[in-house]
């Protein structure tokens, strides 16, 4: 079946630690991204990618990285340097360039800081 | 500064009754939005889109509606079913390439039976 799949669903970490989130989809999209998600806030732009090897900084890129060397996969890692890092991250695809088209989001991860 | 605002954070209807979900905008330059369904620990789900050269797209038990001048968007579900029970996401792009969407906060509504 296609989709995105995102991995681990929940996940803790402890305080200076940095953690990866993966993200994998199989719909042959060019774009991806990855939005923040806090109680009561709508989604927030980390990072998006629109090619290969290329990425931009969304609204809120501190304390993150990404990279995107194969176009099926779009890890983020949350650095220590992220301040309040506990919180529902989705990543989700979509054709770049067409305007008109929807995003496809992935079921999201969970991160909590202890 | 949000530019993508649902200034109801909650709404509950009636089964059978008419939903209706807003959606308020400041960036006069987008010109193309969307509605999300979220239902607890999941990835959102499209549901309907509109581009600003209409100002009605209709798809089954979903309407939306689009006031430019207003810069105001709305989202009529009829009839409304508890399986409706979800987060509503409106979601707003000036992005001729790519989909770089601004998100609303989202309204909760819950169809009560």
């Amino acid at each position: 079946d296609g989709g995105i799949t995102q991995s681990p669903k929940y996940l803790f970490r402890k305080e200076g630690q940095n953690v990866t989130l993966s993200c994998e989809q199989n719909l042959n999209h060019d774009a991806m991204y990855w939005y923040r998600q806090d109680p009561g806030q709508g989604l927030r732009l980390i990072y998006y990618s629109q090619i290969v090897n290329d990425f931009q900084k969304g609204d809120i890129a501190e304390g993150y990285s990404v990279s995107r060397e194969k176009k099926e996969s779009f890890p983020l890692t949350v650095t220590s340097a992220q301040k309040n890092p506990t919180a529902f991250y989705l990543c989700a695809s979509g054709l770049a360039g067409d305007l008109g088209g929807e995003l496809f989001f992935g079921e999201g991860s969970r991160l909590t800081v202890l | 500064d949000q530019q993508v605002k649902q200034n109801s954070p909650s709404l509950s209807v009636q089964e059978g009754r008419i939903s209706i979900l807003n959606c308020d905008y400041t960036n006069s330059m987008f010109d193309y939005f969307l509605w999300y369904k979220k239902y607890p620990a999941e990835g959102p789900t499209f549901l309907i889109s509109i581009s600003s050269i209409k100002d009605k797209n209709e798809d089954g038990r979903f309407t939306v509606f689009l006031n430019k001048s207003a810069k105001h968007l709305s989202l009529h579900i009829v009839p409304s079913q508890p399986g409706d029970s979800a987060v509503y996401f409106c979601a707003a792009s000036a992005d001729n390439y790519g989909q770089n969407f601004v998100f609303g906060p989202g309204t909760r509504l819950s169809v009560l039976p």
